[in-house]
């Protein structure tokens, strides 16, 4: 098991652009959340999904907004980037059991220009 | 609203001597406190979280709600313990996680 998996590693895209990011959860994880690290911050909470719906949502705009397959995969799409916008981005993955137990991707790493 | 202090950005201790990475919370309800490592080049990965009251690696963490904290203690620093530290806070039955802003840990020589 690769564990959680996030495609691309690295973009790059100029301000106004749309982005989407891909993450594929841990084998038998079926909730996914989204995270948003600026350097030299922690991780702050975008939002989690489960059961292909949104089920809580951090402090962030309208312009990210997400998705979730029935095979437990996850989309995030960022509309007209800003300059700040630029942050590495985790998605963590947890089991039906225990959904406090997050296992963390290696990041998608986003620059805006 | 819930919030995680990490008082330190860089803590610098030498090998064998005892470390003490600080966390301080601030929530109104029932908190649930989990400490997460970053070693170079690697993902973040739970290292330990106070409702399972483990040890791992060495390290051991106590809840002081009376102080709100919950800083991660080791007797004995090793070289391989040098990586970056964030304390989170669970306040959601679903797991919505509030990351302080970590503590980068150097262990030398």
């Amino acid at each position: 098991d690769a564990g959680v998996t996030q495609s691309p590693t690295h973009l790059i895209k100029t301000r106004g652009q749309q982005v989407t990011l891909r993450c594929s959860p841990k084998s038998g994880h079926d909730t996914v959340s989204w995270y948003q690290q600026a350097l030299g911050q922690g991780p702050q909470f975008i939002f989690q999904y489960y059961e292909e719906e949104e089920r809580q949502r951090g402090n962030f705009p309208d312009r990210f907004s997400g998705h979730q397959f029935p095979n437990y995969s996850s989309e995030l799409n960022v509309n007209a980037l800003l300059l700040g916008d630029s942050a590495l981005y985790l998605c963590a993955s947890s089991p039906p059991s225990g959904a406090d137990t997050q296992y963390f991707g290696p990041g998608t790493r986003l620059t805006v220009l | 609203a819930q919030r995680v202090t990490q008082p330190e950005k860089l803590l610098s201790v030498f090998k064998g001597a005892p470390v003490e990475l600080k966390c301080n919370y601030s929530y109104s309800g029932s908190p649930e406190l989990f400490w997460y490592v970053q070693y170079s080049r690697q993902r973040l990965q739970l290292l330990l979280r106070h409702i399972s009251r483990e040890s791992i690696k060495g390290f051991t963490a106590d809840l002081n709600k009376g102080e709100t904290s919950f800083h991660l203690k080791k007797p004995f620093a090793q070289e391989e313990d040098s990586a970056m530290y964030y304390c989170a806070l669970n306040t959601g039955t679903a797991s919505k996680l509030t990351f302080g802003t970590g503590t980068r840990l150097q262990v030398t020589l």
